[in-house]
């Protein structure tokens, strides 16, 4: 079956340190593979995503390559902002009318 | 513009009692969601329609009714509220897929309280 596995919450990093957030999937084809981030109060936005394997998404100076040979989407950013706090899903999309979400890492970007 | 809105924005209500949560989007997109998301953060499908049909009908108590008047609406009605039912709803469109690329655009949830 189609699934997403993210590493576990929460996460508390200080201003502009580096981040990974990793996120691996099994998937019986050639799925989309997205990050969503969200903020306080508020509902998922698109963060990136990347339609097949070797795509690199990228916004906000996040990025995450889909790597077919590891089944991965890891999300990284090299300098954090406190602003970056959130917590952020990996997803598959495989049809395109049914995603599969991971469980969600939670940010904390501390001064 | 809201692309997905969703009302009300919070819903404070008794044990037993029956409520509905409304979801309208001016995207054009044909497919539409609810999901579930607990206190966790963990986020659950509950229903997809698709062109006002049914297509995705997670294992969800029958209280919980969706209902698509159209391609541009998915409600959804709960009856005998449990305190269980105490959480973040979302609704969510994304346009007919043609390939599997096209996000999900997502309300700003309705928060649901039940006493």
């Amino acid at each position: 079956g189609n699934s997403v596995t993210q590493m576990e919450g929460p996460v508390t990093l200080s201003e502009e340190a580096f981040l990974t957030i990793n996120c691996t999937y099994t998937a019986t084809g050639y799925p989309s593979l997205f990050w969503y981030v969200q903020y306080p109060g508020e509902g998922l936005q698109l963060l990136l995503k990347a339609t097949k394997a070797d795509d690199k998404g990228s916004n906000k100076g996040f990025e995450a390559t889909y790597r077919k040979e590891t089944t991965s989407f890891h999300l990284e950013k090299g300098s954090v902002q406190v602003s970056d706090s959130a917590v952020y899903f990996c997803a598959l999309s495989y049809t395109g009318n049914q995603f599969y979400f991971g469980t969600g890492t939670s940010l904390t970007v501390i001064p | 513009d809201t692309a997905v809105s969703q009302t009300p924005k919070y819903l404070v209500t008794q044990m037993g009692n029956d409520k509905s949560i409304k979801c309208e989007q001016n995207l054009g997109h044909d497919t539409m969601y609810w999901y579930k998301q607990d206190s966790k953060k963990f986020l659950k499908i509950m229903f997809s329609y698709n062109n006002k049909e049914l297509i995705i009908n997670e294992t969800v108590p029958n209280r919980f009714s969706p209902k698509s008047p159209d391609k541009a609406h998915l409600n959804l009605h709960i009856n005998s509220l449990e305190l269980g039912d105490s959480a973040v709803y979302f609704c969510a469109s994304s346009p007919t897929a043609r390939g599997a690329s096209q996000p999900q655009h997502f309300g700003d949830g309705t928060r649901l309280s039940i006493l």
